[in-house]
């Protein structure tokens, strides 16, 4: 069973559509995240969540809006998509405390055109 | 503003040898230290984690961790070009954010 799963891993849309990208693990962690990988390759962190509690915030622009419906799931929902949301978008979780190891997901792979 | 520097390289290694990749973070807040592998088109996987001042190994891998210079290292032993892949440096605050902060990475190519 694949620990941290996302989908859909290809996502290929136009400028001014909305889409969400949703994520799920089965590792018991109480903590997820969304991560932003440009292609630069540089991997920043956008959102995450403790126990669906929203606890990190990034400057991120208020069209992405992250949704925990319960401590295993952490959707991304995006609004009006713009080129520059290309990108590559990793789901990840982590039981938190002082190791706070982070297993990420595949990534899903937004392009919009 | 917490940064965590990397080389971004390439960093080219003949196979066998010892592939050293370095990182800096700047923020002497921090708690734990992380190295994670990216193969081209697949996601970070984690490779070793450490704490302590001083070496851990782990295989092939050593990290070194020396807080007084803000500086954590890997040691890639016997290279094989099987680990030819972007070397991800990431530092930990704990606390209730529990934040990882990434480096932009070290791109190594190991040359058989």
């Amino acid at each position: 069973d694949t620990a941290v799963s996302q989908t859909p891993k290809y996502l290929v849309t136009q400028m001014g559509n909305d889409k969400s990208i949703k994520c799920e693990q089965n590792l018991g962690h109480d903590t997820m995240y969304w991560y932003k990988q440009d292609s630069k390759k540089f991997l920043k962190i956008m959102f995450s969540y403790n126990n669906k509690e929203l606890i990190i915030n990034e400057t991120v622009p208020n069209r992405f809006s992250p949704k925990s419906p319960d401590k295993a799931h952490l959707n991304l929902h995006i609004n009006s998509l713009e080129l520059g949301d290309s990108a590559v978008y990793f789901c990840a979780s982590s039981q938190g405390g002082t190791e706070n190891t982070i297993y990420f997901g595949e990534g899903s792979w937004l392009t919009v055109v | 503003q917490k940064e965590v520097e990397q080389n971004s390289g390439p960093l080219s290694v003949p196979e066998g040898a010892i592939a050293s990749l370095n990182c800096t973070y700047s923020d002497r807040g921090s708690q734990s230290f992380f190295w994670y592998r990216q193969y081209s088109g697949k996601s970070p996987e984690l490779i070793m984690f450490i704490y302590s001042n001083g070496d851990k190994e782990d295989g092939r891998f050593t990290a070194q961790l020396n807080k007084a210079s803000q500086y954590v290292s890997l040691l890639i032993r016997d290279s094989q070009p099987s680990d030819s892949a972007t070397y991800l440096c990431a530092v930990g605050y704990g606390g209730a954010t529990n934040k990882l902060i990434f480096g932009t990475g070290t791109l190594l190519a190991v040359q058989p």
